[in-house]
């Protein structure tokens, strides 16, 4: 079964510095994995997506991620976070061959501070 | 292109009554699957329809159903509502490839209360 652990409930950063956010994953097969991000009261917008192509994966707003099979970790990286970043993000793995069902992390609280 | 559209935005019902959400996915795409987000459980899948038959389904109760029309809109229903579904009730849509590849998009959610 897949599954996926984010490993910070709330990550606090101060707005030009680096943000990390963490994720591990859990997949019996090479897995296709995600970040969503949700900002309040919205839905769910999609940062970027790793399907078994290049393991440094770039997304929208300078995000990026990179996938390590030795560590199971899939962690989402930003150079410089910008106040507009404040959100919740989720890490995402899908569950193989079953189309449109997603599993989902409990997610984290990016604040960012001035 | 129009993104996934939900419709109504937010609702109030009392409990015992039921309630159709709806959806519309993106033009082309023939998958649209139901999520549930609370602060409790976070996002759990409901489940999936594709050309009008539903292909997954998460662990809900029976009260909990859908369903799928041929120009691929959906609608899912809530019976015998209770409390507990008081929630933020997101639909998703993509191509539906059953391979994991697929890209998934969002609507804002329809956000239900329960009184």
């Amino acid at each position: 079964a897949q599954s996926v652990t984010q490993l910070d409930s709330h990550v606090s950063v101060s707005e030009g510095t680096p943000v990390l956010l963490r994720c591990n994953y859990s997949s019996s097969y090479s897995p296709s994995l995600f970040w969503y991000v949700q900002h309040p009261n919205k839905g769910l917008q999609l940062l970027l997506k790793y399907t078994s192509a290049a393991t440094l994966v770039k997304g929208i707003n300078g995000f990026e991620a990179e996938f390590k099979k030795s560590e199971t970790s899939f962690h989402l990286t930003k150079p410089s976070a910008h106040m507009s970043d404040a959100a919740e993000y989720f890490c995402v793995v899908s569950a193989g061959g079953q189309g449109g069902k997603l599993i989902f992390g409990q997610g984290t609280e990016l604040s960012v501070k001035p | 292109k129009a993104g996934v559209t939900q419709t109504p935005r937010y609702l109030i019902k009392t409990r015992g009554q039921q309630v159709t959400l709806s959806c519309s996915p993106i033009s082309g795409h023939r998958s649209v699957s139901w999520y549930q987000q609370t602060p409790g459980q976070g996002l759990q899948f409901l489940f999936e329809y594709f050309s009008e038959t539903q292909r997954n389904k998460g662990n809900f109760p029976g009260r909990f159903s859908g369903r799928q029309f041929s120009n691929s809109r959906s609608e899912m229903n809530v019976s015998t509502l209770e409390l507990g579904d008081s929630a933020l009730y997101l639909c998703a849509s993509s191509l539906g490839h059953r391979d994991s590849g697929n890209t998934i998009y969002f609507g804002e959610g329809s956000w239900l209360t329960v009184v």
